[in-house]
């Protein structure tokens, strides 16, 4: 019963450096999201995914990108690390985009991303 | 452009006081409205929706929430919180367009004392 799996759990990375978080998804949803958490700001949408092959830019895009090669899968990539990356990153699933048949959010642990 | 505003940022209670988190929103169509809790170290739980129908909607552990249209509010409640409450909680809307993002409140942080 594993529902939303974010890996890694924590990182550190160092101003110029890239990585890939990766969020996997066993409920067969079609929606995937990656958002970021910040002190006082709640969560802002990065990317988000309506299908296997899609993406599409939420609130907050620049310096991340994202790929759905499969349907479970949902990468957030960024290229070169900043500072102001530093945040919490939350990925999320949903059977459809909440617009037609209502289905709340599933959430991963989060990521804790610090960029030195 | 949807937003949500959460004015209380961190509230203190002691166990078994009445709580309410307040809620507004500001978007003129139809929208889907959400409480979620963050509990420490934790992701994020739905704690209940409103989409339709009774404006008085009832979640998970003792939580309700009002739908006032006329206030464009969507205010959170509980007779009498926990110790275990302690957790931050967001409000989020949904528009009815064809962006269909969940837009998030600030949060609000309750600490409940024992």
């Amino acid at each position: 019963n594993a529902g939303v799996t974010q890996t890694p759990k924590f990182r550190v990375l160092k101003t110029g450096q890239s990585m890939t978080l990766l969020c996997a998804q066993d409920m067969n949803h079609e929606y995937m999201y990656w958002y970021r958490q910040d002190p006082g700001m709640g969560l802002r949408l990065i990317h988000y995914s309506v299908g296997e092959g899609t993406t599409a830019k939420g609130e907050v895009p620049d310096g991340y990108n994202v790929s759905r090669l499969k349907k479970q899968n949902f990468l957030l990539g960024l290229e070169s690390a900043a500072p102001s990356q530093t945040s919490v990153y939350f990925c999320a699933s949903s059977r459809t985009g909440q617009g037609a048949s209502h289905q709340p959010q599933h959430f991963g642990d989060g990521t804790r991303l610090s960029i030195l | 452009a949807q937003s949500v505003s959460q004015h209380n940022h961190h509230v203190i209670l002691s166990e078994a006081a009445s709580l309410e988190l307040g809620c507004n929103y500001s978007y003129g169509g139809t929208v889907n409205l959400f409480w979620y809790v963050q509990y420490p170290g934790q992701h994020l739980q739905l704690l209940l929706k409103y989409f339709s129908g009774d404006p008085l909607v009832k979640g998970i552990k003792g939580f309700e929430a009002e739908f006032i249209k006329s206030k464009f509010s969507f205010n959170l409640r509980k007779p009498s919180v926990q110790w275990s409450d302690t957790a931050e909680y967001f409000c989020a809307v949904l528009s009815s367009g064809s962006a269909r993002q969940l837009t998030f409140g600030s949060g609000t942080q309750l600490t409940v004392l024992p």
